[in-house]
């Protein structure tokens, strides 16, 4: 499985943005980029996922480089409540074949203060 | 919907006893499947389903049975408990045809 690695951990203020990267550099052609997020005590919440364009959603914003080695999740306006741990996950292309779960790795840490 | 149940919350086990963590979603999921997670650490995989009547393993299946009935339910089996099996373990599922995985809230087990 391709791997990804991000900061152990990141602070933020209440109210301002927070980007979150992610290097992917072995990120294969039909590996589709995953951010998901675990409030403590809590099972992980899908929050966006991209495959080569940037993408909007309710939640974020999901940035993906040009030649795809990196991406970046944006919180537009960080919350308290958006203190959790991010992971940024690949999954390979063929999701629906089987053995193509999601690989977690240890995530960013992301601490909002107020 | 309630999405993705499992039960119980907690449990506590001595080594060499046997349990079933269930697990259940309401959503028509035909892709089920077990994570642990032990502390500080990401998920890993323990089994999948990809239907009823149809299971595999995933990263680490050693200790653990699963069986798929139905679409709605997957439990998982310890079949003799260790300590090294105390962990937080998530039952998730999606469509197959669809990227977005549904987490239940976890069941935490202490092995002694």
């Amino acid at each position: 499985d391709a791997k990804t690695t991000q900061p152990n951990s990141m602070e933020s203020n209440e109210e301002e943005p927070v980007h979150l990267p992610c290097n992917h550099s072995t990120i294969s052609g039909t590996d589709y980029i995953h951010w998901y997020r675990q409030l403590p005590s809590q099972g992980p919440e899908y929050v966006i996922h991209g495959l080569t364009s940037n993408v909007n959603n309710r939640m974020a914003s999901l940035a993906i480089a040009e030649d795809r080695k990196s991406s970046t999740l944006i919180l537009h306006r960080a919350t308290l409540r958006d203190a959790a741990v991010y992971y940024c996950i690949l999954r390979e292309g063929l999701w629906g074949t089987g053995r193509r779960a999601l690989t977690f790795g240890s995530g960013t840490r992301l601490q909002v203060q107020p | 919907n309630a999405g993705v149940t499992q039960t119980p919350k907690f449990q506590v086990l001595k080594t060499g006893q046997s349990m079933t963590l269930q697990c259940a979603q309401d959503m028509n999921h035909e892709y089920m499947s077990w994570y642990r997670q032990d502390p500080g650490m990401g998920l890993r995989l323990i089994h999948y389903s990809v239907g009823a009547g149809i299971t595999d393993q995933g990263e680490v299946p050693n200790g653990y049975n699963v069986s798929r009935s139905t679409t709605e339910d997957f439990p998982l089996r310890l079949l003799s408990a260790a300590p090294s099996q105390t962990s937080v373990y998530f039952c998730a599922s999606r469509r197959l045809a669809e990227e977005t995985q549904y987490f239940g809230p976890g069941t935490r087990l202490l092995v002694l």
